[in-house]
């Protein structure tokens, strides 16, 4: 069984500090790993993806990925109180049609 | 603009009466999937289609059926829904499969009595 395990939270963190959120999965054949914001309510969208190991940035938002270690973060730097929503890691097998998601991460910025 | 639609936003029902919820994309994408949202499971895939007359089982398709016979439409069928189908339905649709940006509809939130 192919799982994706995150915390659920919820993670506090002050405003304007750094968020960090993990993603472990069991799958050592993935190639894809993606990250989706999903406010209450909403639909979930997504904030990241990333394909090979090391960092990827984007504005405020940084994806880690170590292939190794089996294991994909999300940092969140100069939080917001926007930035409070359940964060979701989803991965994908090499080119399977499938995405295994994470049941996601509450994250609470603190003004 | 570029969107997933579906329909109904909310739908209460009862044991056993058959229903559709009908899910729309305007991009030309060729994959498409429903999932459903229960609290601390996270997303579960129900069923995805690969293409037209391409439809393949998800990680729970017990007690659901779909078909695909447009590019654009991927209805959700529940034939005889029970309580434990109560839940938030998700349709969602990439270019090509699971490895790309999925767009996702505004959700279905379903009771059933």
């Amino acid at each position: 069984q192919k799982e994706v395990e995150q915390n659920s939270g919820p993670l506090s963190v002050p405003e304007g500090a750094i968020a960090s959120l993990n993603c472990t999965y069991s799958d050592r054949g993935s190639q894809s790993f993606f990250w989706y914001r999903q406010y209450s309510g909403k639909s979930p969208e997504l904030i990241m993806s990333i394909y090979s190991n090391g960092d990827k940035e984007d504005g405020r938002f940084t994806a880690q990925l170590n292939k190794a270690s089996q294991y994909v973060s999300l940092l969140i730097r100069d939080s917001q109180p926007s930035d409070s929503a359940t964060y979701l890691c989803a991965v994908n097998e090499d080119s399977n049609y499938q995405l295994i998601w994470g049941a996601g991460t509450k994250l609470i910025i603190k003004p | 603009e570029a969107q997933v639609t579906q329909n109904p936003r909310y739908l209460i029902t009862v044991t056993g009466k058959k229903l559709t919820v009908t899910c729309s994309q305007n991009m030309n994408h060729e994959y498409m999937s429903w999932y459903r949202q229960d609290p601390g499971l996270g997303l579960r895939q129900i069923y995805y289609s690969m293409n037209v007359e391409v439809t393949d089982k998800g990680d729970v398709p017990e007690g659901y059926k779909v078909s695909r016979k447009e590019k654009r439409n991927f209805p959700l069928i529940l034939e005889s829904p029970s309580p434990n189908q109560t839940s938030l339905y998700f349709c969602a649709s990439s270019l090509a499969g699971g490895w790309e940006t999925q767009y996702f509809g505004p959700g279905t939130r379903l009771l059933v009595l």
